[in-house]
């Protein structure tokens, strides 16, 4: 069974500086995809990134990109340039593209403060 | 383009009463799951529908719960008896087809079980 992990319960950073939020995974799979969820206060789910495993390329998103270390089963999430409004619960989630469903399978999250 | 949609935005119920919770995918949109999101935890999936089948249900309760997808209207996740322990939020996200889209989700559903 594949299984998600965040072991940054919070995290805090300064308005305009950069954080990094961790995720690992552990799956036998080889074909998937591996996304980050922002949650606000509003407790809306809104799709930050998105990497398919068969790329090597890191995938970015304006100011949020990742680092995707498949042989180390990593997929780690970078916000530049900090914005008060990305303030957030974060959600690292992961998704098997060969199997019979397309379930997502979600970190437990890192609550993210941007402070002023 | 109306996203997601889940009604209502928050339910509050007497323990041993029912709650249905309704949810409209995106248009064009065939296939529908629904997680819960308990106090301080991460969603969990419940259940993946395409129109009148339950393809996995795997997350889901044996007892109490039940979900469909009909021909005509929206997705009904219906929880029966309800408990304390069933108070949760309960999302909605849609996928265009059994394809590697990202799923979108609905605002969610406040299930408050007094």
């Amino acid at each position: 069974a594949q299984t998600v992990t965040q072991s940054q319960p919070e995290m805090s950073v300064q308005e305009a500086e950069t954080v990094t939020l961790s995720c690992t995974y552990d799956t036998s799979e080889s074909n998937y995809y591996l996304f980050w969820y922002k949650q606000p206060p509003s407790r809306q789910m809104i799709l930050v990134i998105r990497q398919e495993a068969y790329k090597q390329q890191n995938a970015t998103e304006n100011r949020f990109s990742v680092n995707f270390q498949k042989a180390a089963k990593s997929f780690s999430l970078k916000i530049s340039d900090s914005q008060l409004g990305d303030t957030a619960m974060y959600f690292c989630a992961f998704m098997n593209s060969s199997g019979a469903t397309n379930k997502l399978i979600f970190g437990t999250g890192t609550l993210l403060a941007v402070q002023p | 383009n109306a996203g997601v949609m889940q009604n209502p935005r928050h339910l509050v119920r007497r323990r041993g009463q029912e709650a249905r919770l309704r949810c409209s995918p995106m248009k064009g949109h065939s296939h529908v799951y629904w997680y819960r999101q308990l106090p301080e935890e991460g969603l969990k999936f419940m259940v993946y529908l395409q129109k009148e089948n339950i393809i996995d249900e795997s997350g889901m309760p044996k007892e109490r719960f039940s979900a469909e997808f009909p021909k005509e209207g929206p997705s009904i996740l219906r929880i029966q008896q309800v408990v304390r322990g069933d108070s949760a939020a309960y999302f909605c996200a849609s996928s265009p087809q059994r394809s590697n889209q990202p799923q979108h989700f609905g605002d969610g559903t406040r299930l408050s079980i007094l």
